[in-house]
């Protein structure tokens, strides 16, 4: 079946510094991948949509400029934390459909950032 | 207004008993599906089951089928014969129009936290 992985699975930095997530799909080729984020026993929220080669969609209320995304080839999307601070803690996920006739979104283990 | 509503914070059901976890949504495109997702306490998204608006028929995979009732606009989610390893937070999702060149985001519900006791 399709694979998403993601790294870090776990990341803890300082208040003020950038930390980088990598959403990679495995064995197949993504047209847009999505990153979504979670807080604790809550459910997921969508930040933005990420298409190849152009720039991304943001929901409303997601800061295009904090997080910022990129979908530089069929099998990468990275989504950056700029000037991270504690409230930015949280469960990131990414998730990837690009399979022609599959309907299902698939997803990655996720990154657990925590901003001290 | 919410568009996934699980009314369920949690749920306990025992080893081998049946168990529903309802889900209900509010749209007004004809076109949309309905997904299942389980996430186990490691935290991964697992797809469980699929429905389009339509499909005639009930989605059944397994040990999970999704009792589909549009007019009420509800499709609950059904696992049969429980096991240990299906606890776990169970998430209802909607992607609203076409497969092909609709809208691909997904709307989640905030969840059932189901419990299967030995």
């Amino acid at each position: 079946g399709a694979v998403v992985s993601q790294h870090p699975s776990r990341v803890i930095c300082k208040s003020g510094t950038s930390v980088k997530i990598e959403c990679r799909s495995l064995d197949f080729q993504a047209t847009t991948m999505f990153w979504y984020r979670q807080f604790p026993k809550q459910s997921l929220m969508l930040m933005a949509t990420s298409n190849e080669g152009s720039k991304a969609t943001y929901e409303q209320g997601v800061e295009k400029d904090k997080f910022l995304i990129n979908h530089a080839s069929l099998t990468l999307s990275t989504l950056t934390v700029t000037s991270a601070h504690p409230e930015d803690s949280s469960f990131y996920i990414c998730s990837a459909r690009g399979l022609a006739g599959v309907i299902e979104q698939y997803f990655g283990p996720g990154t657990r950032l925590t901003v001290t | 207004a919410q568009k996934i509503t699980q009314t369920q914070p949690g749920m306990f059901v025992q080893e081998k008993e049946a168990v529903t976890l309802d889900c209900t949504y509010d749209t007004s495109d004809p076109s949309y599906g309905l997904f299942w997702y389980k996430q186990p306490s490691s935290g991964e998204m697992i797809f469980l089951i699929y429905q389009g608006s339509y499909d005639q028929q009930n989605a059944t995979e397994g040990r999970y089928s999704l009792n589909f009732q549009k007019a009420r606009k509800s499709a609950n989610l059904v696992i049969s014969a429980s096991q240990l390893g299906d606890s776990a937070m169970y998430f209802c999702a909607m992607r609203e129009g076409q497969i092909q060149g609709g809208s691909e985001k997904l709307v989640f519900g905030k969840g059932t936290k189901l419990t299967v006791n030995p």
